[in-house]
């Protein structure tokens, strides 16, 4: 069964330091998206992105943020200067289409310690 | 804006119980409504999905309706099993202006014991 794969599973990061979190969405998805969770809150949107450029971002996705689809495959998020407050789950998901009532198929995330 | 409110746990069953783990929603215009299930070192799998008011939706022995009326997608099964153990995320959809977004609630963890 096609899956989301997310590495690495594990980050750890100085602060002010950029790093990139990397996704393979499942292959024929063309809508892809980036949620996070702080430690004991809510899963929260970031961003969302199609046909190559970002279609909505939340306030919490700033300047310090970018997404990118590099290739065919990856679809990537860089935070350009860690702060302490970044350290989080980070989930990647896609989706085939955006219509509201579509699956998002998650990634198993990636964790961001930021020290 | 829109938000997800469920349940605090965690919920701690004995096999064979019934489960209930309440949802309520705030929404704009009119959600598609999820649930989500998370295991141990899993990322998140659509669990049921309803997308108007009064449906149903169920997998896997679970259960949830859409009641508009009263803003909530309450999560049942009538006797759980150990391998039920997982967090559980209530999610509702908001179109933004292209594509989706899920806003979710805080995640209800379930443990079940044999």
């Amino acid at each position: 069964e096609p899956e989301v794969t997310q590495t690495p599973s594990h980050q750890v990061t100085q602060m002010g330091q950029e790093v990139i979190l990397r996704c393979v969405p499942i292959s024929n998805h063309l809508y892809f998206y980036w949620y996070r969770q702080i430690l004991g809150q809510k899963v929260e949107f970031l961003v969302s992105f199609y046909n190559n450029e970002i279609s909505e971002k939340s306030e919490i996705f700033d300047d310090q943020f970018s997404v990118e689809r590099p290739d065919g495959s990856n679809f990537t998020l860089k935070i350009r200067s860690t702060k302490l407050e970044d350290s989080a789950m980070y989930f990647c998901a896609s989706s085939l289409s955006g219509r509201a009532l579509d699956e998002q198929f998650f990634g198993p995330g990636t964790r961001l310690t930021v020290l | 804006g829109n938000s997800v409110t469920q349940m605090e746990g965690p919920v701690t069953l004995s096999e064979e119980a019934f489960l209930t783990i309440n949802c309520t929603y705030t929404a704009t215009g009119y959600p598609s409504l999820f649930w989500y299930v998370q295991y141990p070192g899993e990322g998140l799998q659509l669990l049921l999905k309803a997308t108007k008011a009064d449906d149903k939706g169920s997998n896997k022995g679970f259960e949830a309706t859409y009641r508009k009326e009263t803003t909530s997608f309450h999560l049942e099964k009538g006797s759980v099993q150990v391998s039920d153990s997982a967090v559980y995320f209530c999610a509702l959809s908001d179109l933004g202006n292209a594509g989706n977004m899920l806003t979710f609630g805080g995640g209800t963890r379930l443990m079940v014991k044999p």
